[in-house]
């Protein structure tokens, strides 16, 4: 019940396309979903997060849409750049517990020219 | 406003040794929180420091174990170190709060044992 289950584990997308890499929870419990964006080496870097009162958030080029009932989220990367090359993680946590946050299994993202 | 920052980069130990990994919050934020991240793998979480106490542990045995100093510093230490132990340590920090709740990551220490 803790886990989050994100997909694909890799996707290739061309440059100008769109991203989308979904996420799916079973603990009703969680009230935070951040998405971090990791290159190699590095330590994870939050992106955009979103609370389950709304159902979409945009920054930029990236959107999280967010569905509560199937209890899902998905993050979408408008115009795809090759800078955008990294490694994409899905979270959850409860937010005044521990705050702990619940990573998904991650997935690569290849922007190709 | 400084990031979270740790030390060391890199660290090789052998097996049954013991290691401790330091990480500086980032300026303002008074909660620390250690992840393991193997390769290819998402972080998992270790535990959590919050007033200098530990606010949270996840699923790791008592040879992890930690402070959190009065400037809201933090250290892990690992006893007995095994080598499933090899992996990217990071330290998260945050503002425990009804409106804060953001966790930012330090660039991590690449422990490899042995």
């Amino acid at each position: 019940q803790q886990q989050v289950k994100q997909s694909p584990q890799s996707l290739i997308v061309q440059k100008g396309g769109i991203s989308i890499i979904n996420c799916a929870y079973e603990n009703t419990a969680f009230d935070y979903f951040p998405w971090y964006q990791q290159f190699p080496g590095k330590g994870p870097a939050l992106l955009i997060a979103i609370r389950p009162d709304v159902s979409e958030k945009k920054e930029g080029r990236f959107t999280i849409s967010f569905n509560k009932s199937a209890k899902q989220f998905s993050l979408h990367i408008m115009d795809s750049q090759p800078g955008d090359s990294a490694t994409y993680f899905c979270a959850a946590s409860m937010i005044g517990n521990t705050d702990k946050l619940i990573f998904g299994t991650g997935t690569r993202l290849q922007v190709f020219p | 406003e400084t990031g979270v920052t740790q030390s060391p980069t890199h660290l090789i130990k052998t097996r049954g040794q013991q290691v401790t990994l330091r990480c500086s919050s980032q300026s303002g934020h008074n909660t620390v929180s250690w992840y393991q991240q193997a390769l290819g793998q998402g972080p998992q979480f270790i535990f959590q420091y919050y007033r200098e106490e530990e606010n949270g542990r996840g699923n790791f045995p008592p040879r992890f174990s930690g402070l959190q100093f009065p400037n809201y510093s933090s250290e892990l230490n690992v006893n007995a170190l095994e080598l499933d132990d090899s992996a990217l340590y990071l330290c998260a920090s945050s503002t425990r709060g009804p409106s804060s709740y953001e966790q930012y990551f330090g660039p991590g220490t690449r422990l490899t044992v042995t």
